[in-house]
């Protein structure tokens, strides 16, 4: 069974670019997740879908960032403009149903590199 | 924001022996869970520890969980080089939220 995919692994752009990750969750997961990881920390939550629906976006800002899961799938992250301080890691993860107690499947993340 | 704190930031053992990884937290929980990464990976879960639950073991892991004092510790025993990675514990307050602590970057030399 394949894992979480997400896409590009790599992007490198120069500030006030807009920049985009898309992120394919497991077959069934019906809760997806993006995570925001600095050099040298923990993940932290940007926002939680529950299919379609963004359940928990408190943690993302608002004013460059957005997201969207139109299908209840898939799901696309974008940073426009970007800012030198968004280079980092944004990992995508899904979970089953969003359960408590559930175990989140991490994709290998993007590593955005702000020039 | 983050919630755990791991002690130490960064361990370095051989091959056998055995690590210990220590997490503290402020709020009360639901769950605690550990994951490890990879260099350049995403994050892999590894257990599960729930709030009425004082000791959990895995294969080589072990891990243990005081509610009053707010501190989860992780054993790995007998370490490989295949465990050299960073350690995260992970709290979970509400509905499925997790907060991650710093991480702990366990070395294992052959």
């Amino acid at each position: 069974e394949a894992g979480v995919v997400q896409s590009p692994r790599y992007k490198i752009i120069e500030k006030k670019q807009p920049v985009a990750f898309w992120c394919n969750p497991i077959s069934g997961h019906n809760t997806l997740y993006w995570y925001l990881q600095n050099l040298g920390q923990g993940p932290e939550l940007l926002i939680r879908y529950e299919n379609e629906e963004a359940v928990d976006d408190s943690q993302l800002p608002k004013d460059r960032f957005s997201a969207e899961r139109l299908k209840g799938v898939d799901s696309t992250l974008k940073i426009q403009p970007a800012e030198l301080g968004d280079s980092a890691v944004y990992l995508c993860a899904s979970s089953l149903g969003g359960r408590a107690g559930e175990t989140q499947y991490f994709g290998p993340g993007t590593r955005l590199l702000v020039l | 924001s983050q919630q755990g704190e791991e002690d130490p930031q960064a361990l370095s053992i051989q091959e056998g022996e055995n690590a210990t990884m220590n997490c503290s937290y402020k709020t009360s929980i639901n769950n605690l869970q550990w994951y490890r990464q990879n260099s350049g990976r995403g994050l892999v879960h590894l257990i599960l520890i729930r709030s009425n639950e004082r000791e959990k073991h895995s294969g080589r892991l072990r891990v243990t969980l005081d509610t009053s004092k707010k501190s989860s510790s992780l054993l790995i025993t007998a370490s490989r080089a295949a465990d050299t990675a960073s350690y995260f514990c992970a709290t979970e307050s509400g509905y499925s939220t997790l907060t991650f602590g710093k991480g702990t970057m366990l070395l294992v030399s052959p």
